[in-house]
């Protein structure tokens, strides 16, 4: 079974830093993309960015230059290096996985996703 | 960015009611769309994508169609653990990018 659970989350300054992680289980880990997507009750669901297993990276607009995403394929783990925040970063932010079928899959068409992890912005 | 616009905001139904929800993107997507539940304090679970093509596990009650710009996802017959936000989504691969309507919530009447 596919488990992606996020940490790191929590409140912090703004133009400040924090580092989200996500820990995965339940499948081959170097061999897929993952992502990050965002949720805030204002703008809804927000593509972030996604990593290929070999580190092909592509970020949203509204993240590239402050955030770095990464990996450790043998910690089956997935990290979001969040800089320079803002109150526009205040959401919960999840970890998810491709969709997979017998054509083959969409990085930004998501499967499984994991609970989620707050990020709150705010002096 | 391609918008993605949802209506309506709120849809208030009965159990066992057939509901049609709309989604509309600003151009055409072809049939890269995809519908989500998301019920609250949960992640968004994957329903429908291809515009057409239903997830693994997912009812037959749960259909989905159109093609360039204007999408609809149909219940056919609500149960008590359907009324939950629905989004819209259209995915690409190269470059990955997606944009996410604004849901629909669906409540009991």
């Amino acid at each position: 079974e596919v488990q992606l659970v996020e940490s790191g989350g929590g409140l912090v300054m703004p133009g400040g830093s924090l580092r989200l992680s996500c820990a995965a289980s339940g499948f081959t880990f170097s061999s897929y993309y993952l992502s990050w997507v965002r949720q805030t009750p204002g703008k809804g669901l927000e593509w972030v960015s996604s990593i290929s297993g070999s580190s092909y990276i592509y970020y949203a607009d509204s993240v590239k230059g402050r955030f770095t995403i990464s990996r450790d394929n043998a910690k089956n783990s997935l990290f979001l290096q969040m800089n320079s925040l803002g109150a526009e970063d205040t959401a919960v932010y999840y970890c998810a996985t491709p969709y997979y079928d017998s054509s083959g899959y969409f990085v930004t068409l998501f499967d499984h996703w994991g609970p989620g992890t707050v990020v709150t912005v705010s002096s | 960015e391609i918008v993605m616009t949802q209506s309506p905001a709120t849809l208030s139904v009965s159990p066992g009611e057939r509901v049609t929800l709309s989604c509309r993107a600003s151009q055409s997507v072809s049939n890269y769309l995809a519908w989500y539940q998301q019920k609250p304090g949960q992640a968004p679970r994957l329903l429908i994508y291809g515009a057409s093509t239903k997830a693994i596990g997912i009812p037959a009650r749960f259909s989905g169609t159109g093609s360039g710009t204007e999408f609809t996802l149909t219940i056919s017959s609500l149960q008590s653990e359907d009324f939950a936000v629905y989004y819209c989504q259209h995915y690409n691969n190269w470059p990955p990018k997606c944009s996410f309507g604004q849901g629909t919530k669906l409540e009991i009447k």
